[in-house]
């Protein structure tokens, strides 16, 4: 099974900040890796698909990159409404798993 | 619009069953992968199962292998997960969520249905 470490495991930051989320695989994944936003009482959200694609609807504040083991999430300015626990995960082998999760909390 | 909804959730003495729906709408049904996925209470996100949009493969998670199922009727628009042998460790919220068009990511979601697995 393919382990997704996310880090780091809390993310203080103020509004208008540049948020930066690692995953890092077990082993090379290529780009299969996506990205999910899920706040409080939520289901998740797809952000970001094959490492680097906004899913439809997703703002161009988020970005993704990375391709193998290590891989980048970046919120180029955090809006109020970006506060939640973002996870990856990876499609390249069965079973699929995600990250442990990230969140990103106000400062 | 794309709607899921998860149906069958409850509180259920371990070593017993329970079986949970997903009913979709809003989309070609059988034209898509479905997933379940659980969390949980207060924990991450685990992925459990997929079937195949024709129901010919499916494909579970080590924790489960064995003792669920997942299953599909296309005619229904529905996916189940027949859940057996119930321990306290399968406690979560079971979200299903559908692939999207390449199967690159879950791009829709459920509500999610709440299982409690208690004596």
């Amino acid at each position: 099974e393919i382990v997704l470490t996310q880090s780091p495991a809390t993310l203080s930051l103020s509004p208008g900040e540049r948020a930066t989320l690692s995953c890092r695989a077990s082993q090379s994944v290529s780009s299969y890796l996506a990205w999910y936003q899920q706040k409080p009482g939520q289901a998740p959200r797809l952000l970001i698909y094959d490492a680097s694609n906004r899913a439809a609807g997703i703002p161009a504040r988020f970005s993704g990159s990375g391709s193998g083991t290590d891989f980048t999430l970046t919120i180029s300015g955090l809006e109020p409404e970006d506060f939640a626990v973002y996870y990856c995960q990876q499609r390249s082998n069965w079973p699929l798993t995600f990250g442990g999760g990230t969140e990103v909390e106000i400062k | 619009q794309v709607q899921l909804v998860e149906s069958g959730g409850g509180v259920v003495q371990p070593g017993r069953s329970l079986r949970l729906s997903c009913a979709a709408s809003g989309f070609t049904f059988s034209n898509y992968g479905i997933h379940w996925v659980r969390q949980a209470p207060g924990k991450g996100l685990e992925w459990v199962a997929v079937i195949s949009y024709d129901g010919k493969n499916k494909y579970y998670a080590d924790s489960v292998k064995g003792r669920f199922t997942i299953s599909r009727d296309n005619s229904k628009s529905t996916v189940y997960l027949q859940m057996n042998s119930l321990r306290s460790e399968d406690t979560a919220v079971y979200y299903c969520a559908k692939d999207d068009s390449g199967g690159r990511g879950f791009d829709s979601w459920g509500q999610g249905t709440l299982v409690s697995v208690s004596s």
